[in-house]
């Protein structure tokens, strides 16, 4: 069965960078597609992007000037950066594994999610 | 793309069918998926490609729909299905989903 678990602070001062990392347990990240996505205090989810396991990735514009998001296939891991945070950023932060095909774009597997708050 | 669910909240019977519709502002094939949230859990995806239900998922869930019109339906709630309910496109970027059908047991 595979497992995401989710690290990284908590708590991110404004104008900073939002660093986390989801580690993959269960099944090889050298396959797949890679996604994060946050849920905002009104519980409203918002798509960030996703990554393939050799690093392309695809953002929602909203993201895309301020999201990176990379892979460490050596630790079975993955990341997102996202840089000059504001209040507006403070979320639960999800990584989830994404499978694409020509009729399917699912995320079938989840992590547990990281609130983090922006905050000085 | 903009996806409006609803109705944003209901309240129904253990035994009642319900019934959520997402309204998609522009055509999107059948290129939606249907999650299930439960209070302090991350999304679980029930549906996709707007009616396949997903291995192991119960056979009182189901979807329909294609175009801009899709249902999501539970032919009889049980108290186990208190949840939030979201569907999502994926017909273009940006991927969106839609503001969530919050299920309570009446």
């Amino acid at each position: 069965q595979v497992q995401l678990q989710q690290s990284g602070p908590g708590l991110v001062k404004p104008s900073e960078t939002l660093s986390l990392t989801c580690s993959v347990s269960g099944g090889s990240i050298s396959r797949f597609f890679w996604s994060w996505i946050r849920q905002s205090p009104d519980k409203k989810l918002e798509y960030i992007g996703h990554m393939s396991h050799s690093g392309v990735t695809d953002y929602n514009p909203s993201f895309r000037s301020r999201a990176t998001m990379f892979v460490d296939t050596s630790k079975n891991q993955f990341s997102l950066h996202l840089t000059s945070v504001t209040a507006a950023d403070t979320a639960i932060y999800y990584c989830a594994r994404l499978i694409i095909t020509s009729d399917i774009f699912s995320l079938d597997f989840w992590g547990q999610g990281t609130l983090v708050t922006v905050s000085s | 793309i903009q996806m409006t669910q609803s109705p944003s909240s209901l309240s129904a019977s253990v035994g009642a069918r319900v019934t959520i519709t997402c309204q998609a502002s522009e055509d999107i094939s059948n290129f939606v998926n249907w999650y299930q949230q439960k209070p302090g859990k991350a999304p679980k995806v029930l549906i996709q490609e707007a009616s396949n239900l997903q291995t192991g998922v119960p056979s009182r869930f189901s979807g329909g729909g294609s175009g801009t019109h899709f249902i999501f339906t539970i032919s009889s709630l049980q108290p186990e299905d208190t949840a939030t309910y979201y569907c999502q496109h994926y017909h273009s970027v940006p991927i969106t989903f839609g503001g969530g059908t919050k299920v309570e047991i009446k």
